[in-house]
């Protein structure tokens, strides 16, 4: 296993429905990330947290609202989704997120398979 | 503009064959390459990161190339093994952070007995 965990693993909820993803590392790394994978498509970078501090929101939807409440845990809530929302979240953390170079490992948890009806 | 481009999308070989997959990027400026395997259900697990003075690395049985000048690297999987089985990602980074990875759209590897 990576030392990341997400829970849950599998989710299906409807487009009104409020469902929260959860990720927990067990690294002691400073940040943390939040990927949509889409099939046939490049990982999408949503959130970036830094020690604790958000310093990246590429343009994610507001039904997307991520919460880090330290640098162990990181939430995505979600909210009146869409069909098109659906795919595979991934967490994934590093010892930082900007470094010199940036040579820094990013350590992925297995995903939720997100599926909205 | 920023782009990882992967071939072939797909490929299926016999166990115990070897293969080369390809990346292309024209990430500017270039700071370094990593190869990801994704196993189906997991997330991708970092197999190298090359710089860009490195040529070749290896880990076990994957062995990683990179070309700087032509911005082309490749992933040679040499005696596969079922368990190679999987969607290998390559991920270019312009060193500024990790909000600016560069992501290609993966191979997807199958080796059948």
């Amino acid at each position: 296993e990576t030392g990341v965990t997400q829970t849950p693993r599998h989710l299906v909820m409807g487009m009104t429905n409020k469902k929260s993803l959860k990720c927990e590392q067990h690294l002691g790394h400073n940040a943390m990330y939040w990927y949509k994978q889409s099939a046939k498509k490049p990982l999408e970078l949503m959130f970036v947290y830094n020690f604790k501090e958000q310093t990246e929101n590429n343009s994610v939807p507001s039904r997307f609202s991520p919460e880090c409440p330290n640098s162990s845990h990181l939430f995505l809530h979600l909210h009146t989704l869409q069909p098109e929302d659906s795919a595979l979240y991934l967490c994934a953390s590093s010892q930082e997120a900007q470094s010199e170079r940036f040579t820094d490992t990013q350590y992925f948890g297995p995903g939720t398979r997100l599926t909205v009806l | 503009k920023n782009q990882v481009e992967q071939s072939p999308q797909s490929l299926i070989i016999l166990e115990g064959k070897n293969c080369t997959l390809q990346c292309n990027y024209t990430v500017s400026p270039f700071s370094n390459l990593r190869w990801y395997k994704q196993d189906t259900g997991r997330g991708p697990v970092s197999l190298t990161i090359m710089t860009f003075s490195e040529n070749t690395k290896s880990n076990g049985r994957y062995t990683a190339t990179l070309d700087a000048d032509t911005k082309q690297s490749s992933l040679h999987i040499t005696a596969s093994q079922l368990s190679d089985s999987a969607s290998y990602i390559c991920v270019v980074s312009d060193g500024t952070g990790a909000n600016n990875l560069f992501f290609g759209t993966g191979t997807r590897l199958t080796v059948i007995p």
